[in-house]
C-alpha cells in the first residue's frame, strides 16, 4: 500500500518555465489537497478537491492550476514559474476531510 | 495575525528526558485539533486528533491535552528517543465547509544522546 506518492522529489526551474507536480493516492480517498510549506511558516492550502471533477481554491491559489479527472490523481500545474514559488509542496488525501490526512513525502521546488 | 502559535520554536533535550510542546490558538469555533510529526524531508504524519470536547488523547509516548477555556494545547513526549527528533506541528480544523486546516509553524525538537 503506497499511500500518497509525489513526483518529482526535487526540481529546479528557470523563471517563466512550466511544470506539473504529480500526486497519486491508492487509498480511494475522496478528498485531496495541495499545500506549500515555506521556511518558518505553517503549511498553506493551494487547492483542494472533494472528488473527481471537483476542485476549488485554497488560501494561496495564484500562479497554480489543478485538475481531478480520476479519484487517484491530483496534479498541480505551475504555468509561469516565479521565484516566489520556491517552496516545498505537499500533496495530501483524506477519506472524508474530517479524518486524518495522509501526506506525500513532498516536492522541493527551486525557481531561479 | 497567526491563528495558531507554537512554542518554543526549537528545543534540544537529552535522550530519555520528557518534554512538553505548547500550542496557543485563536481559531473559533473548530471541529478538532491535531498534532503532526514531520521528519526532515518527509511529509507530516498524524499523531493525535482531538475534538473540542476531548481534553486528552494519547498515542504511545505522545500525549496531547486540550484546554478549550484557555485555548491551549500541549504535546507531552515521555522518555524521548533519538527518533523523536523532528518538527511537531499543531493544526486546527475549522468548523464547517471543507474542514479547513490551519497549521502552526511547528516546534523543531532535537534529541541528543
Amino acid at each position: 500500500n503506497a499511500g500518497v506518492t509525489q513526483t518529482p522529489k526535487f526540481r529546479i526551474l528557470k523563471i517563466g518555465q512550466s511544470m506539473t507536480l504529480q500526486c497519486t493516492q491508492d487509498m480511494n480517498h475522496n478528498y485531496m489537497y495541495w499545500y506549500r510549506q515555506d521556511p518558518g511558516m505553517g503549511l498553506k492550502l493551494i487547492y483542494y478537491s472533494v472528488g473527481a471533477g471537483i476542485t476549488d481554491k485554497g488560501e494561496v491559489p495564484n500562479g497554480y492550476n489543478v485538475s481531478r479527472s480520476t479519484t487517484e490523481d491530483f496534479p498541480l500545474r505551475l504555468e509561469l514559474a516565479a521565484p516566489s514559488q520556491t517552496s516545498v509542496y505537499f500533496c495530501a488525501s483524506s477519506y472524508s476531510g474530517f479524518n486524518g490526512y495522509t501526506f506525500g513525502s513532498g516536492t522541493r521546488l527551486t525557481v531561479v | 495575525k497567526n491563528q495558531v502559535e507554537q512554542s518554543p520554536q526549537s528545543l534540544i533535550i537529552l535522550e530519555g528526558k520528557n518534554c512538553t510542546l505548547q500550542c496557543n490558538y485563536t481559531v473559533s469555533p473548530f471541529s478538532n485539533l491535531r498534532w503532526y510529526k514531520q521528519d526532515t524531508g518527509r511529509g507530516p504524519v498524524s499523531l493525535t486528533i482531538m475534538t473540542f470536547s476531548e481534553n486528552t488523547k494519547s498515542n504511545g509516548r505522545y500525549t496531547a491535552t486540550l484546554d478549550a477555556d484557555t485555548k491551549q494545547s500541549s504535546l507531552h513526549i515521555t522518555a524521548s528517543q533519538l527518533s523523536d527528533s523532528a518538527s511537531y506541528i499543531c493544526v486546527l480544523a475549522s468548523s464547517g465547509g471543507y474542514n479547513k486546516l490551519i497549521f502552526g509553524a511547528g516546534t523543531r525538537l532535537a534529541v541528543h544522546p
